[in-house]
Protein backbone atom coordinates (compact mmCIF):
# COMPACT_ATOMS: atom_id res chain seq x y z
CA UNK A 1 0.00 0.00 0.00
CA UNK A 2 2.03 3.18 -1.10
CA UNK A 3 0.47 6.13 0.16
CA UNK A 4 3.22 8.71 -1.41
CA UNK A 5 4.17 7.98 -4.79
CA UNK A 6 6.68 9.49 -7.03
CA UNK A 7 5.12 7.83 -11.22
CA UNK A 8 8.79 9.50 -12.39
CA UNK A 9 11.69 7.53 -11.67
CA UNK A 10 13.89 9.59 -13.20
CA UNK A 11 13.66 13.23 -15.27
CA UNK A 12 16.27 14.60 -17.28
CA UNK A 13 16.52 18.69 -18.18
CA UNK A 14 18.86 20.99 -19.57
CA UNK A 15 21.09 23.31 -17.07
CA UNK A 16 19.01 26.94 -16.13
CA UNK A 17 15.45 25.09 -17.39
CA UNK A 18 12.89 24.23 -15.10
CA UNK A 19 12.73 20.67 -13.42
CA UNK A 20 9.05 19.99 -11.71
CA UNK A 21 8.74 16.56 -9.76
CA UNK A 22 5.39 15.22 -8.98
CA UNK A 23 3.98 13.82 -6.22
CA UNK A 24 0.82 12.03 -5.48
CA UNK A 25 -0.48 10.89 -1.81
CA UNK A 26 -3.43 9.12 -0.70
CA UNK A 27 -3.63 9.40 2.95
CA UNK A 28 -6.22 12.32 3.86
CA UNK A 29 -4.87 12.16 7.31
CA UNK A 30 -1.16 13.38 5.56
CA UNK A 31 -0.81 17.45 6.61
CA UNK A 32 2.85 18.37 6.28
CA UNK A 33 4.94 17.43 3.11
CA UNK A 34 8.58 17.19 2.39
CA UNK A 35 10.82 17.20 0.08
CA UNK A 36 14.29 15.63 0.48
CA UNK A 37 17.28 15.74 -1.90
CA UNK A 38 19.83 12.59 -1.48
CA UNK A 39 23.43 12.18 -3.49
CA UNK A 40 24.81 8.82 -3.58
CA UNK A 41 27.02 7.76 -0.37
CA UNK A 42 25.04 10.21 1.66
CA UNK A 43 21.63 10.20 3.85
CA UNK A 44 18.51 12.46 1.96
CA UNK A 45 19.10 16.32 3.42
CA UNK A 46 16.42 18.19 3.49
CA UNK A 47 14.97 20.92 1.08
CA UNK A 48 11.65 21.97 1.62
CA UNK A 49 8.24 21.42 3.42
CA UNK A 50 5.00 22.75 3.07
CA UNK A 51 2.12 22.36 5.73
CA UNK A 52 -1.26 21.64 4.18
CA UNK A 53 -2.50 25.08 5.29
CA UNK A 54 -0.99 26.07 2.44
CA UNK A 55 -0.89 25.56 -1.48
CA UNK A 56 2.71 27.13 -1.79
CA UNK A 57 6.29 27.55 -0.65
CA UNK A 58 8.96 29.53 -1.88
CA UNK A 59 12.89 28.80 -0.79
CA UNK A 60 15.20 30.58 -3.14
CA UNK A 61 15.02 28.21 -6.49
CA UNK A 62 12.72 25.72 -4.85
CA UNK A 63 8.71 25.96 -5.02
CA UNK A 64 6.57 23.44 -3.56
CA UNK A 65 3.02 23.15 -4.88
CA UNK A 66 0.16 21.86 -3.19
CA UNK A 67 -3.33 20.64 -4.22
CA UNK A 68 -5.34 19.40 -1.17
CA UNK A 69 -7.51 18.61 -3.43
CA UNK A 70 -6.09 15.86 -5.85
CA UNK A 71 -3.90 14.84 -2.74
CA UNK A 72 -0.95 15.81 -5.15
CA UNK A 73 2.28 18.26 -4.92
CA UNK A 74 5.00 19.19 -7.24
CA UNK A 75 8.23 20.73 -6.51
CA UNK A 76 9.60 23.42 -9.22
CA UNK A 77 13.22 24.16 -9.50
CA UNK A 78 14.12 27.30 -11.71
CA UNK A 79 17.00 27.27 -12.81
CA UNK A 80 18.40 24.08 -12.58
CA UNK A 81 22.11 23.69 -12.07
CA UNK A 82 23.88 20.36 -12.66
CA UNK A 83 24.88 20.19 -8.65
CA UNK A 84 20.86 19.74 -8.95
CA UNK A 85 21.49 16.08 -9.53
CA UNK A 86 20.40 13.84 -7.32
CA UNK A 87 17.07 11.93 -6.23
CA UNK A 88 14.99 13.49 -4.99
CA UNK A 89 12.13 12.19 -2.31
CA UNK A 90 9.08 13.70 -1.18
CA UNK A 91 7.57 12.73 1.84
CA UNK A 92 4.59 13.12 4.21
CA UNK A 93 3.78 12.84 7.91
CA UNK A 94 0.37 13.36 9.69
CA UNK A 95 1.68 16.21 12.43
CA UNK A 96 -1.50 15.06 15.11
CA UNK A 97 -0.35 11.12 15.23
CA UNK A 98 2.39 9.98 18.02
CA UNK A 99 5.87 10.17 16.79
CA UNK A 100 8.25 11.38 13.83
CA UNK A 101 7.13 8.67 10.96
CA UNK A 102 7.43 9.71 7.14
CA UNK A 103 6.28 7.80 4.30
CA UNK A 104 8.62 8.53 1.33
CA UNK A 105 8.04 8.51 -2.24
CA UNK A 106 9.78 5.83 -4.28
CA UNK A 107 12.35 8.89 -5.47
CA UNK A 108 12.72 10.92 -8.85
CA UNK A 109 15.99 10.84 -9.95
CA UNK A 110 16.91 14.04 -11.67
CA UNK A 111 19.87 15.14 -14.04
CA UNK A 112 21.06 18.20 -14.91
CA UNK A 113 22.46 18.07 -18.23
CA UNK A 114 24.78 21.49 -18.56
CA UNK B 1 27.80 20.78 15.41
CA UNK B 2 29.10 16.96 14.34
CA UNK B 3 25.87 15.58 12.10
CA UNK B 4 24.32 12.33 12.76
CA UNK B 5 26.74 9.25 12.30
CA UNK B 6 26.30 5.58 11.82
CA UNK B 7 28.39 2.85 12.07
CA UNK B 8 29.40 0.34 10.49
CA UNK B 9 28.85 2.29 7.04
CA UNK B 10 29.67 -0.74 5.57
CA UNK B 11 28.77 -4.76 6.27
CA UNK B 12 28.97 -8.18 5.08
CA UNK B 13 27.11 -10.86 6.74
CA UNK B 14 25.55 -14.47 5.57
CA UNK B 15 21.98 -15.50 5.60
CA UNK B 16 21.04 -16.80 9.55
CA UNK B 17 23.52 -14.48 11.17
CA UNK B 18 22.31 -11.34 13.31
CA UNK B 19 23.92 -7.79 12.71
CA UNK B 20 23.82 -4.74 14.84
CA UNK B 21 23.89 -0.84 13.61
CA UNK B 22 24.18 1.89 15.62
CA UNK B 23 23.55 5.73 15.08
CA UNK B 24 24.66 8.63 17.13
CA UNK B 25 22.15 11.82 16.77
CA UNK B 26 23.53 15.36 16.50
CA UNK B 27 24.04 16.38 19.83
CA UNK B 28 20.97 17.78 21.81
CA UNK B 29 18.39 15.84 19.32
CA UNK B 30 16.74 12.74 21.45
CA UNK B 31 14.70 11.31 18.69
CA UNK B 32 15.94 8.64 16.45
CA UNK B 33 13.83 7.06 13.17
CA UNK B 34 15.47 3.87 11.12
CA UNK B 35 14.69 3.54 7.66
CA UNK B 36 15.54 1.17 5.45
CA UNK B 37 15.95 2.00 1.81
CA UNK B 38 15.79 -0.95 -1.00
CA UNK B 39 15.62 -0.55 -5.24
CA UNK B 40 12.12 -2.20 -4.92
CA UNK B 41 10.37 -0.76 -1.99
CA UNK B 42 11.97 3.26 -1.46
CA UNK B 43 12.28 4.72 1.97
CA UNK B 44 10.82 2.76 4.56
CA UNK B 45 10.05 3.58 8.35
CA UNK B 46 11.51 1.12 10.66
CA UNK B 47 10.88 2.65 14.04
CA UNK B 48 11.23 5.98 16.27
CA UNK B 49 12.85 6.18 19.57
CA UNK B 50 12.50 9.28 21.92
CA UNK B 51 13.39 9.62 25.42
CA UNK B 52 14.90 5.40 25.70
CA UNK B 53 11.17 4.43 24.22
CA UNK B 54 9.69 3.12 21.18
CA UNK B 55 7.43 5.75 19.61
CA UNK B 56 6.32 4.61 16.64
CA UNK B 57 6.93 1.39 14.74
CA UNK B 58 6.48 0.74 10.62
CA UNK B 59 5.74 -3.02 9.12
CA UNK B 60 8.33 -4.87 9.63
CA UNK B 61 8.72 -8.52 11.38
CA UNK B 62 10.08 -9.09 14.78
CA UNK B 63 13.22 -9.77 13.49
CA UNK B 64 13.97 -6.04 13.62
CA UNK B 65 14.33 -4.52 16.70
CA UNK B 66 15.92 -1.54 18.41
CA UNK B 67 16.98 0.70 21.05
CA UNK B 68 17.63 3.57 22.43
CA UNK B 69 20.51 4.19 25.24
CA UNK B 70 20.35 7.05 27.49
CA UNK B 71 22.78 9.78 26.08
CA UNK B 72 20.26 9.09 22.83
CA UNK B 73 22.22 6.68 20.51
CA UNK B 74 20.45 4.35 19.29
CA UNK B 75 20.91 0.94 17.96
CA UNK B 76 18.90 -1.65 15.60
CA UNK B 77 19.42 -5.26 15.49
CA UNK B 78 18.29 -7.19 12.88
CA UNK B 79 18.19 -11.19 13.58
CA UNK B 80 18.48 -14.62 11.26
CA UNK B 81 19.46 -12.28 8.25
CA UNK B 82 18.16 -13.24 4.97
CA UNK B 83 19.20 -11.85 1.67
CA UNK B 84 15.90 -9.27 1.50
CA UNK B 85 17.65 -7.54 4.53
CA UNK B 86 20.04 -6.49 2.28
CA UNK B 87 19.76 -2.74 1.99
CA UNK B 88 20.62 0.63 2.92
CA UNK B 89 19.94 1.42 6.57
CA UNK B 90 19.53 5.15 7.60
CA UNK B 91 19.03 7.05 10.80
CA UNK B 92 17.64 10.16 10.99
CA UNK B 93 17.77 12.17 14.18
CA UNK B 94 15.67 15.27 15.33
CA UNK B 95 14.92 17.34 18.54
CA UNK B 96 11.00 16.35 18.63
CA UNK B 97 8.03 16.95 16.18
CA UNK B 98 8.88 20.60 16.01
CA UNK B 99 7.32 22.71 13.50
CA UNK B 100 9.01 21.75 10.89
CA UNK B 101 9.72 18.22 11.46
CA UNK B 102 13.02 17.97 10.02
CA UNK B 103 14.72 15.12 10.31
CA UNK B 104 18.86 14.85 9.91
CA UNK B 105 19.79 11.59 8.09
CA UNK B 106 23.43 9.82 8.77
CA UNK B 107 24.90 8.47 5.91
CA UNK B 108 23.49 5.09 6.50
CA UNK B 109 24.78 1.80 7.01
CA UNK B 110 25.04 -0.50 3.30
CA UNK B 111 23.91 -3.81 4.42
CA UNK B 112 24.80 -7.03 2.42
CA UNK B 113 23.29 -10.29 2.92
CA UNK B 114 24.96 -13.37 1.21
Amino acid sequence: DQQVKQNSPSLSVQEGRISILNCDYTNSMFDYFLWYKKYPAEGPTFLISISSIKDKNEDGRFTVFLNKSAKHLSLHIVPSQPGDSAVYFCAATDLMAAGNKLTFGGGTRVLVKP
Amino acid sequence: KAGVTQTPRYLIKTRGQQVTLSCSPISGHRSVSWYQQTPGQGLQFLFEYFSETQRNKGNFPGRFSGRQFSNSRSEMNVSTLELGDSALYLCASSFDRGAYNEQFFGPGTRLTVL
